[in-house]
């Protein structure tokens, strides 16, 4: 079945660059989500990736997707104490027509 | 209203009560979803709605049911609350038809059942 898997946990120093990733199972997805949820708030989609891109970048934020191993990765730069949030990434499957989600990546950053 | 409104944003509920969470949407947004958020589980998808009319059943439907009389309104209702329904829920759309899956998620709703 669909599977999508992120570490639970990352630190780094203000002004670094983070990389979040995750794995996925599902060969079909078309599309794939970064989406970011601040304490005491709903997901707020932060990026996204078709599934014949290898890159996508938006300002300080990298999405690299390595479809042969099922590998997507998103690198935030110069990171802010602002970017301390949970990260899910999300696949969109053609055969579940839903999003399946990780179960979030907590950033801390360190001032 | 712009995006996704869920009433109330918290509340706190004796066992056994009945209790409706409210979810409206103004994209015209074919698809609707609620999500139950939990620590170190995730999103686990309760209902979801693919088009007014219809629904489905998620990861965690017991306890839980939903309707869709309209395209706007995606109501949830706890039958008779327990504890272990203490959470965040989420509700989410999304416009299938656009190409782009992503969804749109409301600021939630935090119930505490006691």
């Amino acid at each position: 079945g669909e599977d999508v898997e992120q570490s639970l946990f990352l630190s780094v120093r203000e002004g670094d660059s983070s990389v979040i990733n995750c794995t996925y199972t599902d060969s079909s997805s078309t599309y794939l989500y970064w989406y970011k949820q601040e304490p005491g708030a709903g997901l707020q989609l932060l990026t996204y990736i078709f599934s014949n891109m290898d890159m996508k970048q938006d300002q300080r934020l990298t999405v690299l997707l390595n479809k042969k191993d099922k590998h997507l990765s998103l690198r935030i730069a110069d990171t802010q104490t602002g970017d301390s949030a949970i990260y899910f990434c999300a696949e969109y499957g053609a055969g579940s027509y839903q999003l399946t989600f990780g179960k979030g990546t907590k950033l801390s950053v360190i001032p | 209203i712009a995006g996704i409104t869920q009433a109330p944003t918290s509340q706190i509920l004796a066992a056994g009560r009945r209790m409706t969470l409210r979810c409206t949407q103004d994209m015209r947004h074919n698809a609707m979803y609620w999500y139950r958020q939990d620590l170190g589980l995730g999103l686990r998808l309760i209902h979801y709605s693919n088009t007014a009319g219809t629904t489905g059943k998620g990861e965690v439907p017991d306890g839980y049911s939903v309707s869709r009389a309209n395209t706007d309104d995606f109501p949830l209702t706890l039958a008779s609350a327990v504890p272990s329904q203490t959470s965040v829920y989420f509700c989410a759309s999304s416009d299938s038809g656009r190409g782009n899956y992503g969804y749109t998620f409301g600021s939630g709703t935090r119930l505490t059942v006691v």
